[in-house]
């Protein structure tokens, strides 16, 4: 089943705004992890919220999560235009497998 | 700190021919992934390894095997490659198999098949 669906799938936003993409999965999680990933490069881990927290902060990022609803949020405050890039969140289960989700395309304007 | 090495990070083959990819985890990480990335696409899970075991298969055709070998190094091989198979091979790594392990992502292999 499909785990980690993004929406929006893309998001324009003028810099210094916050940008908030959401994340829904299906099943039972262990953790769900964000990654960022450039154009064709590779994925950075942003940041891990376990399945008993409920939010988490690191720098400009705010992670909520919901496992009543099988929802997270990324928060990316005071936007900038380095921020550009496809935001993934990926599902750990109780076997541990990392499910990636399609992915938000983010694009900061000037 | 050492991160995920993959190599090659490009690659080049004709429909047919047959490609391995290599995985180098951080030292003491002993589990490894596999993700295939096609244009516009977000990752998919092909396989996984725990101490050398296959811990889990995803999506991975027939033709693709895998394994990890004793100094925990993985490889993938890609046999009969079709031009389907072009795509971003990522490989990650995370210490030890168990809840809330954080997942290290390579740079990736660019397979391009023409």
């Amino acid at each position: 089943s499909q785990q980690g669906e993004e929406d929006p799938q893309a998001l324009s936003i003028q810099e210094g705004e916050n940008a908030t993409m959401n994340c829904s999965y299906k099943t039972s999680i262990n953790n769900l992890q964000w990654y960022r990933q450039n154009s064709g490069r590779g994925l950075v881990h942003l940041i891990l919220i376990r399945s008993n927290e409920r939010e988490k902060h690191s720098g400009r990022l705010r992670v909520t999560l919901d496992t009543s609803k099988k929802s997270s949020s990324l928060l990316i405050t005071a936007s900038r235009a380095a921020d550009t890039a496809s935001y993934f969140c990926a599902t750990a289960n109780r076997d541990d497998k990392i499910i990636f989700g399609k992915g938000t395309r983010l694009h900061i304007l000037p | 700190a050492a991160g995920v090495i993959q190599s090659p990070r490009h690659l080049i083959k004709e429909k047919r021919e047959t490609a391995t990819l290599k995985c180098y985890p951080i030292p003491r990480h002993d589990t490894v992934y596999w993700y295939q990335q096609g244009p516009g696409q977000d990752p998919q899970f092909l396989i996984s390894f725990y101490e050398k075991m296959q811990s889990d298969k995803g999506s991975i055709p027939d033709r693709f095997s895998a394994q990890q070998f004793s100094d925990y190094h993985s490889e993938l091989n890609m046999s009969s490659l079709e031009l389907g198979d072009s795509a971003l091979y990522f490989c990650a790594s995370s210490p030890g198999w168990g809840v809330n392990t954080e997942a290290f992502f390579g740079q990736g292999t660019r397979l391009t098949v023409v």
